[in-house]
């Protein structure tokens, strides 16, 4: 069966520091990627999407940036973090080639920026 | 570009009240899909909808997709505690990606 899995669960970081996140999947092949943010109590804003590696579209222009170095992993930088970054970050995938883009999603990163 | 609508924001029930959200795309769609959200959870895909007028049932949950495939409604009868939480909707037109609408937040109060 798919597993993914995002890491840290929670962080704390002061504003202008750098951030990397990271998503894996596990158990499937040539998935879609995302990465989404969440604002307490909102709805959720696409961020990045990825169909293959290398391969990263950029929904919301900001100062973060995606990357994917393997077919499952997936990785959310910057280089100086902001206070307006602070949120709730998943990831999330869906099987290439799909009829429909059912999404699964990962636990989340609860990021605090200070 | 496509837009998904979802009412309402919030809303508080009693429990055993009925709950309904409901959910509008600008565009015509391929599929509807329905994702909760427990409070501190992540989104979990709940079921997907693809032919006009299609009506599904998942215990007290009716799920239902518009004859125009453009409107969705989710309903829980009987509301529990067990389903507080942000209901999602989330559309996809032919060949694009999906889209979530904004969510309902259901509080249920004992």
């Amino acid at each position: 069966s798919q597993t993914i899995h995002q890491w840290p669960a929670t962080l704390v970081q002061p504003v202008g520091s750098p951030l990397s996140l990271e998503c894996t999947v596990e158990g499937t092949s040539n998935p879609n990627l995302y990465w989404y943010r969440q604002a307490a109590g909102r709805g959720l804003q696409l961020l990045f999407y990825s169909v293959g590696i290398g391969q990263i579209s950029s929904e919301v222009p900001q100062n973060l940036s995606a990357s994917r170095p393997q077919d499952r992993q997936f990785i959310l930088s910057s280089k100086k973090l902001l206070l307006s970054d602070s949120g709730f970050y998943l990831c999330a995938w869906s099987p290439l080639g799909g009829v429909a883009d059912t999404q699964y999603f990962g636990p989340g990163t609860r990021l605090t920026v200070l | 570009g496509q837009q998904v609508m979802q009412i309402p924001q919030y809303q508080h029930v009693q429990e055993g009240e009925d709950f309904t959200t409901y959910c509008n795309s600008s565009t015509t769609l391929s599929n509807i899909q329905w994702y909760k959200q427990r409070p501190g959870g992540h989104p979990v895909f709940l079921i997907q909808l693809v032919k006009s007028g299609e009506v599904k049932k998942q215990k007290r949950l009716t799920f239902q997709f518009g004859e125009a495939k453009k409107n969705s409604s989710l309903h829980i009868t009987a509301t529990q505690t067990t389903d507080v939480g942000t209901y999602f909707c989330a559309g996809q037109e032919y060949g694009n990606k999906l889209v979530f609408g904004a969510g309902t937040i259901l509080r249920v109060k004992s």
